[in-house]
């Protein structure tokens, strides 16, 4: 069976410095990863998504994530956090062939000023 | 763009009670998708509609029932509430096709006493 993990419930940061944000996965083959971000009293809205090719994806509002075979991570990353960054993370697993989605537990996120 | 709507927003229900938790999409996507989130444990899959006319369990279909009424609409019934249902409650649905971006709605709020 597949799973997703992320290791750090809460992280806190100040703003402008970096973030990382850990995911680790466990399945047979090379799953599809995605990264979710829910702002409070919100749904889930997507970050980025890996499927195939660079292990470097890009996603929106400046944020990254690299995926690494070798480790089964798929870590997200901000050069520089802002205010507005402060929300809970979900890491999450589509197996290929399949739809649904499996999701990490959530990383939140506090950014002090 | 209304994007997933549903209703209502909070509910609250005694032990043994049913209830009906709507879920419309106006985005014409094929696949429809129910999940429960809980503190500490990400979101699970309920239930979810692949495209109109099926239907396949998740992770946690026990205590569930659903219905795809037409490629809109995609109701999770509670035939009799218990307090492990006690959580907040999200519907998305996606186009069509493995891996691509689900589009959530804002959640319900359900509390069973």
């Amino acid at each position: 069976a597949q799973s997703v993990t992320q290791p750090d419930i809460h992280i806190t940061v100040s703003e402008g410095a970096s973030l990382e944000l850990r995911c680790n996965y466990s399945y047979g083959a090379t799953p599809y990863l995605f990264w979710y971000v829910q702002s409070p009293g919100q749904g889930l809205q997507l970050l980025l998504k890996y499927f195939s090719g660079d292990t470097l994806v890009q996603g929106i509002k400046g944020f990254e994530a690299e995926f690494k075979r070798s480790q089964s991570s798929f870590n997200l990353r901000k050069p520089s956090v802002h205010w507005s960054d402060a929300a809970e993370y979900f890491c999450a697993l589509m197996r290929g062939g399949r739809r649904a989605l499996t999701f990490g537990s959530g990383t939140r996120l506090q950014v002090q000023p | 763009n209304a994007g997933v709507t549903q209703t209502p927003k909070f509910q609250v229900l005694k032990t043994g009670q049913s209830m009906t938790l709507q879920c419309a999409q106006d985005m014409n996507h094929n696949s429809m998708y129910w999940y429960r989130q809980d503190p500490g444990m990400g979101l699970r899959l309920i239930y979810y509609s692949a495209s109109e006319g099926t239907t396949d369990k998740g992770e946690v279909p026990n205590g569930y029932n659903v219905s795809r009424l037409n490629k809109r609409e995609f109701s999770l019934r509670l035939e009799s509430a218990a307090p492990s249902q006690t959580s907040v409650y999200f519907c998305a649905s996606s186009p069509t096709g493995v891996g691509e971006k689900l589009f959530f709605g804002s959640g319900t709020q359900l509390s069973v006493l």
